[in-house]
C-alpha cells in the first residue's frame, strides 16, 4: 500500500518559536494532502487540505497565520506552526488520498508537538 | 449534513470475548467506509473499508464490519479478543463529493479484562 511519512515523530520546543511538520508520500504522488489535528482522547479534527501548487484551504475556525501549509512538490506538504504556544501542544496527523480511485486515505504516524 | 456516530465512547470487554462496535452515519448515498484503530500515542492504521460489493468485509487482525444499508450502520465486530487489541477505534466515512475528506466518528476506546 501507499506509505506516507512524519518528520518529525516528536518535537519539543520553546513558547514563541515556529516549527515545521513534514509530510511526505513515500511511494505515490499526492496532489492533496489533508492536516489532522487531534487533542488527548479525542478523536481527528481536520484542519486544512493541503493543494500542490496552490493555497491550502483552511477549515472553519483554523488560522490560516498561525498554521502555514505549503505543499511545494507532488511528494511534500508541510505544516509550519508559528510563534506556538503551550495551547497548540497537540498531536498533529497528515494524510494523503491514494488508490485506484483516491478514494482511500493513507496516513502518516503522526508528530507530537509539545510547546513549552 | 454527513456526520458519523459512535455511540460508544468506551467499551470494556475481557480476553478472549466477543466484541461489537457500532458505527451510524447520515448520508444520502452509499459511502465509503472505513474502520480505523490507533494504539496509544500512535498513527492510524486501516484495518478495514467498504467501497461496494459484499457487505460483509474482511480486515486485519481477524476483524470483520457490515454494512447494512437499512440502518445506516457499518459494526465491527471480533469473535475472540485479545489484550493487544486495547486501543482507540475509529469509524471514517468518505464520500465522493467531499474532496476524498473523510467525516470521523468520536471513537470508542476499547478496554481488555484480563
Amino acid at each position: 500500500g501507499a506509505v506516507v511519512s512524519q518528520h518529525p515523530s516528536r518535537v519539543i520546543c520553546k513558547s514563541g518559536t515556529s516549527v515545521k511538520i513534514e509530510c511526505r508520500s513515500l511511494d505515490f504522488q499526492a496532489t492533496t494532502m489533508f492536516w489532522y489535528r487531534q487533542f488527548p482522547k479525542q478523536s481527528l479534527m481536520l484542519m486544512a487540505t493541503s493543494n500542490e501548487g496552490s493555497k491550502a484551504t483552511y477549515e472553519q475556525g483554523v488560522e490560516k497565520d498561525k498554521f502555514l501549509i505549503n505543499h511545494a512538490s507532488l511528494t511534500l506538504s508541510t505544516l509550519t506552526v508559528t510563534s506556538a504556544h503551550p495551547e497548540d501542544s497537540s498531536f498533529y496527523i497528515c494524510s494523503a488520498p491514494a488508490g485506484s480511485s483516491y478514494n482511500e486515505q493513507f496516513f502518516g504516524p503522526g508528530t507530537r508537538l509539545t510547546v513549552l | 449534513a454527513q456526520s458519523v456516530t459512535q455511540p460508544d465512547i468506551h467499551i470494556t470487554v475481557s480476553e478472549g470475548a466477543s466484541l461489537e462496535l457500532r458505527c451510524n452515519y447520515s448520508y444520502g448515498a452509499t459511502p465509503y467506509l472505513f474502520w480505523y484503530v490507533q494504539s496509544p500515542g500512535q498513527g492510524l492504521q486501516l484495518l478495514l473499508k467498504y467501497f461496494s460489493g459484499d457487505t460483509l468485509v474482511q480486515g486485519i487482525k481477524g476483524f470483520e464490519a457490515e454494512f447494512k444499508r437499512s440502518q445506516s450502520s457499518f459494526n465491527l465486530r471480533k469473535p475472540s479478543v485479545h489484550w493487544s487489541d486495547a486501543a482507540e477505534y475509529f469509524c471514517a466515512v468518505g464520500t465522493m463529493d467531499s474532496n476524498y475528506q473523510l467525516i470521523w466518528g468520536a471513537g470508542t476506546k476499547l478496554i481488555i479484562k484480563p
